[in-house]
């Protein structure tokens, strides 16, 4: 399977903290997208990331990207009430112009 | 407000039933694709159109037929529903193929029983 592989598959922080999530991938890719989703509905894309990029930054929004890891992250800092969802990492194969692989997500919960 | 929009929201189908997904953007959007989304998994790729005209399947297409109707509408339809395809479904559309991002319909919550 070329599924990606997100790393926590639940994460409980406080208001306030910073939240990290990890992605990992098993081959050449085009590029990396994170989306999320809240309450099982409505996928949102957030950022996307080129094989030749590194970082990437919008708003309370870092991802990094480490082609020779295979392997992203995205952080999220200062964190919302609102930000409670789950997140997924999403690549296109270098050699796909369609086909996009999701990982199974991280489900990050927020506490007041 | 612009965007992708599914309908039904909601679908209880009998083992059998035949029913077709309907999806619109507005976005002037080339590519469409249908994805489902099982418990605990990502989104699995159905059947994706990269321009009017053309359809291609994905990942999981048996049991499933697509139609590009024209640039806005891409319907999905299951000639005979089975307990297996119990699922959230999710039309998206991407400018490019996917190179800037997708946007996403707020999903098809089907069970068949």
């Amino acid at each position: 399977s070329q599924q990606g592989e997100e790393d926590p598959q639940a994460l409980s922080i406080q208001e306030g903290e910073n939240a990290t999530m990890n992605c990992s991938y098993k081959t050449s890719i085009n590029n990396l997208q994170w989306y999320r989703q809240n309450s099982g509905r409505g996928l949102v894309h957030l950022i996307l990331i080129r094989s030749n990029e590194r970082e990437k930054h919008s708003g309370r929004l870092r991802v990094t990207l480490d082609t020779s890891k295979k392997s992203s992250s995205l952080l999220i800092t200062a964190s919302r009430a609102a930000d409670t969802a789950s997140y997924f990492c999403v690549y296109r194969l270098m050699d796909s112009n369609y086909q996009l692989i999701w990982g199974a997500g991280t489900k990050l919960i927020i506490k007041p | 407000n612009a965007g992708v929009t599914q309908t039904p929201k909601f679908q209880v189908l009998k083992t059998g039933q035949s029913m077709t997904l309907q999806c619109a953007q507005d976005m002037n959007h080339n590519s469409m694709y249908w994805y489902r989304q099982d418990p605990g998994m990502g989104l699995r790729l159905i059947y994706y159109s990269a321009s009017e005209g053309t359809t291609d399947k994905g990942e999981v297409p048996n049991g499933y037929n697509v139609s590009r109707l024209n640039k806005r509408e891409f319907s999905l339809r299951l000639e005979s529903a089975a307990p297996s395809q119990t699922s959230v479904y999710f039309c998206a559309s991407s400018l490019r193929g996917g190179e800037d991002g997708y946007t996403f319909g707020s999903g098809t919550r089907l069970t068949v029983v």
